[in-house]
């Protein structure tokens, strides 16, 4: 039961122009997500969050959007760069009252390629 | 100011035996927590140590057992291999519990034969 689903396995972008990766959960439960990128041989890196109290996020080029009915988020890259080039990874948790955020479910990624 | 360490960076073992892999946490981090990432896949949470315990898992079978040390570092063990074990395993290091923005190690690509 996959409950983060990024439905588009690759993204193709040209340098400048907007990159949008989308991102949509199942679970009504999770309230917080977050945007991993990775490159290869290398782990995920994190790079934005937004808590469900919040719908929209942002951070020097990146933003991300969320849309809480619809169960759906989005992450914008504004401009992006030929080094934005990865695979990135949509995640979602839920506050637990025995500790906190402490699983994190992720999507199947989306490989972003931005053309110079 | 190292970060996530992992070890081995490979590994290849037979079907049917056991496998043990480590990680060290990036410095002033406390909790770990290990993933396992199939090939066109997104990681899957294998399971989170805090405080020496394991404080929550996820849908993977008994022969997936983990330890943190008093120094915070912590080992996965997998026993009674299968092929399907074959993946990436990723390590990743937060603090007080929260498994969220963690950083992550390179993995330990294990491979089962």
């Amino acid at each position: 039961d996959q409950q983060v689903k990024q439905n588009s396995p690759s993204l193709s972008v040209q340098e400048g122009r907007i990159s949008i990766l989308n991102c949509d959960y199942t679970n009504s439960m999770f309230d917080y997500f977050l945007w991993y990128k990775k490159y290869p041989a290398e782990g995920p890196t994190f790079l934005i969050s937004i808590s469900s109290i919040k719908d929209k996020n942002e951070d020097g080029r990146f933003t991300v959007f969320l849309n809480k009915s619809a169960k759906h988020l989005s992450l914008h890259i504004v401009p992006s760069q030929p080094g934005d080039s990865a695979v990135y990874f949509c995640a979602a948790s839920r506050f637990m009252n025995s500790g906190g955020y402490q699983k994190v479910t992720f999507g199947t990624g989306t490989k972003l390629q931005v053309i110079p | 100011d190292a970060g996530v360490t992992q070890s081995p960076t490979h590994l290849i073992k037979t079907r049917g035996q056991q496998v043990t892999l480590r990680c060290s946490p990036k410095s002033g981090h406390d909790t770990v927590s290990w993933y396992q990432q199939a090939l066109g896949q997104g990681p899957q949470f294998i399971f989170q140590y805090y405080e020496e315990e394991e404080r929550q898992r996820g849908n993977f079978p008994d022969r997936f057992s983990g330890h943190q040390f008093p120094n915070y570092s912590s080992e996965l063990n997998v026993n009674a291999l299968l092929l399907g074990d074959s993946a990436l395993y990723l390590c990743a290091s937060s603090l007080g519990g929260r498994g969220t923005e963690a950083f992550f190690g390179q993995g330990t690509r294990l491979t089962v034969v």
